[in-house]
């Protein structure tokens, strides 16, 4: 079966300061990986994906996230956050043949000014 | 191109009651999910349909269940509510058989059960 592990569950951060969202995975077959974002009141958008190749991925708005299959993670980083980053992120694995997606319990990235 | 749109925004039920939520999905995607968000907590997959079948589904009761139209909207209907179903209901489309194809997400419907 697989699991998606999120290790903070709040992350804050000064204004301008880089940021890691940690994302771990368990699965016994091939995987898709995703970050999607969550503003307050709205559903979840897709900021970046990992299907095949490259194992660094980059996203909207400055995101970048990288595979690393020996540690089954894919942490999600940007090197400078805005207040507007304020939000919650949520890592997500699906995988070839399934019919669903399932999603970690999420990190609140809270920017400081 | 049309996102995906879910009706009610809101909603407030008493135990016991039925609720059916909508789901309008995105133009051309003809594969819909329902995911269930307690609050603090990530999506947890309800079902998906597809071409107008259940063709997947998660840890949820039989009282959790669904439609979908020829014109790939969607609902989701729930029997004998719980307090417990108090939740943000998510509905989710996408391309028939990309897994890997992100979903695109409508904006929920926040159930309230006392």
């Amino acid at each position: 079966a697989q699991s998606v592990t999120q290790l903070d569950s709040q992350v804050p951060v000064f204004e301008e300061a880089p940021v890691e969202l940690r994302c771990n995975y368990s699965s016994s077959v091939s995987v898709y990986l995703f970050w999607y974002v969550q503003y307050p009141n709205q559903g979840l958008q897709l900021l970046l994906k990992y299907l095949s190749g490259s194992t660094l991925v980059k996203g909207i708005n400055g995101f970048e996230a990288e595979f690393n299959k020996s540690q089954t993670s894919f942490h999600l980083r940007k090197p400078s956050v805005h207040i507007s980053d304020t939000a919650e992120y949520f890592c997500a694995v699906s995988h070839t043949g399934g019919f669903k997606t399932i999603f970690g319990a999420g990190t609140r990235l809270f920017v400081k000014a | 191109e049309t996102g995906v749109t879910q009706s009610p925004t809101h909603l407030i039920k008493t135990r016991g009651q039925q609720v059916t939520l909508r789901c309008s999905s995105q133009s051309g995607h003809n594969t819909v999910s329902w995911y269930q968000q307690a609050l603090g907590q990530g999506p947890q997959f309800i079902f998906q349909y597809y071409r107008e079948e259940e063709n997947g589904r998660g840890n949820f009761p039989p009282r959790f269940s669904g439609l979908q139209f020829p014109n790939y909207s969607s609902e989701l209907n729930v029997n004998a509510l719980e307090l417990d179903d108090s939740a943000l209901y998510l509905c989710a489309s996408t391309t028939t058989g990309d897994y890997n194809s992100p979903l695109h997400f409508g904006n929920g419907t926040r159930l309230t059960v006392t």
